[in-house]
C-alpha cells in the first residue's frame, strides 16, 4: 500500500518562505506530485517530480529524493492568497493501477 | 477551452437512496479517475477508468460502481447511501491513464442525510 505523511498545519508571514515536507512509503514510484487545494475548490496542480533534484516553477519549488522517499515543496514570497491546504500525491506503478494516493493535506496559512 | 465539468456541483440524497454522479473530461483526454475527499483528508482512489474498461479500483465497498462511455465521460454510481458517504466526489482527467498531470473537476458535494 501507499503511506504519506505531511504535516498538518503550517503557519507563515506574507513574503516569507515556507517549506512543506511529506515523506512516503510507496509500492512502486511513478511520480510525486503537489496540488494546491483552497476551501470548499478542487484541487489544482502545481508540480511533478519523478527524478531525484528540484524543480523551480515561479515562486513554487518541489524537491525530490527517491532513495530518501521524502519531498518537499517550496513557497517563496508568501502572497495572502496562497493560504490554502497542499496535498501531496504520489502516483504508484503499474502493479498498483498508477493511482494516485494523497496525504492528508498541510493547511497553510499565510499572515499580514 | 473546456476544463474538467463535473454535475450536480450540490446534491442532498437521504440513507439507502441510489446517486449518480457524471464527469466529462477535458476534450482530448481518454482517462477518468475517480476520487472521494472526506472533510480535512486528502483524496482517495476510487476508480480509474481508461478507454472505457476499468484500470483500478481503490478499497471502497461494491456499493461503487462505475463506468465510460465511448466519449470519455465517465459515472460514478453509490448504492444504498450511508451516512459515510457524504464527501467531494473529485473526478480527475489526464491524457493517458500514468499521465503526468491529472486535471480535477469542481467536485460534486454529495450530503446524505
Amino acid at each position: 500500500g501507499q503511506n504519506i505523511d505531511q504535516p498538518t498545519e503550517m503557519t507563515a508571514t506574507e513574503g516569507a518562505i515556507v517549506q512543506i515536507n511529506c515523506t512516503y512509503q510507496t509500492s512502486g514510484f511513478n511520480g510525486l506530485f503537489w496540488y494546491q487545494q483552497h476551501a470548499g475548490e478542487a484541487p489544482t496542480f502545481l508540480s511533478y517530480n519523478v527524478l531525484d533534484g528540484l524543480e523551480e516553477k515561479g515562486r513554487f519549488s518541489s524537491f525530490l529524493s527517491r532513495s530518501k522517499g521524502y519531498s518537499y515543496l517550496l513557497l517563496k514570497e508568501l502572497q495572502m492568497k496562497d493560504s490554502a491546504s497542499y496535498l501531496c500525491a504520489v502516483r504508484g506503478g503499474r502493479s498498483n493501477d498508477y493511482k494516485l494516493s494523497f496525504g492528508a493535506g498541510t493547511t497553510v496559512t499565510v499572515r499580514a | 477551452d473546456a476544463g474538467v465539468t463535473q454535475s450536480p456541483t450540490h446534491l442532498i440524497k437521504t440513507r439507502g437512496q441510489h446517486v449518480t454522479l457524471r464527469c466529462s473530461p477535458i476534450s482530448g483526454h481518454k482517462s477518468v479517475s475517480w476520487y472521494q475527499q472526506v472533510l480535512g483528508q486528502g483524496p482517495q482512489f476510487i476508480f480509474q477508468y481508461y478507454e472505457k474498461e476499468e484500470r483500478g479500483r481503490g478499497n471502497f465497498p461494491d456499493r461503487f460502481s462505475a463506468r465510460q462511455f465511448p466519449n470519455y465521460s465517465s459515472e460514478l454510481n453509490v448504492n444504498a447511501l450511508l451516512l459515510g458517504d457524504s464527501a467531494l466526489y473529485l473526478c480527475a482527467s489526464s491524457l493517458f491513464a500514468q499521465n503526468t498531470e491529472a486535471f480535477f473537476g469542481q467536485g460534486t458535494r454529495l450530503t446524505v442525510v
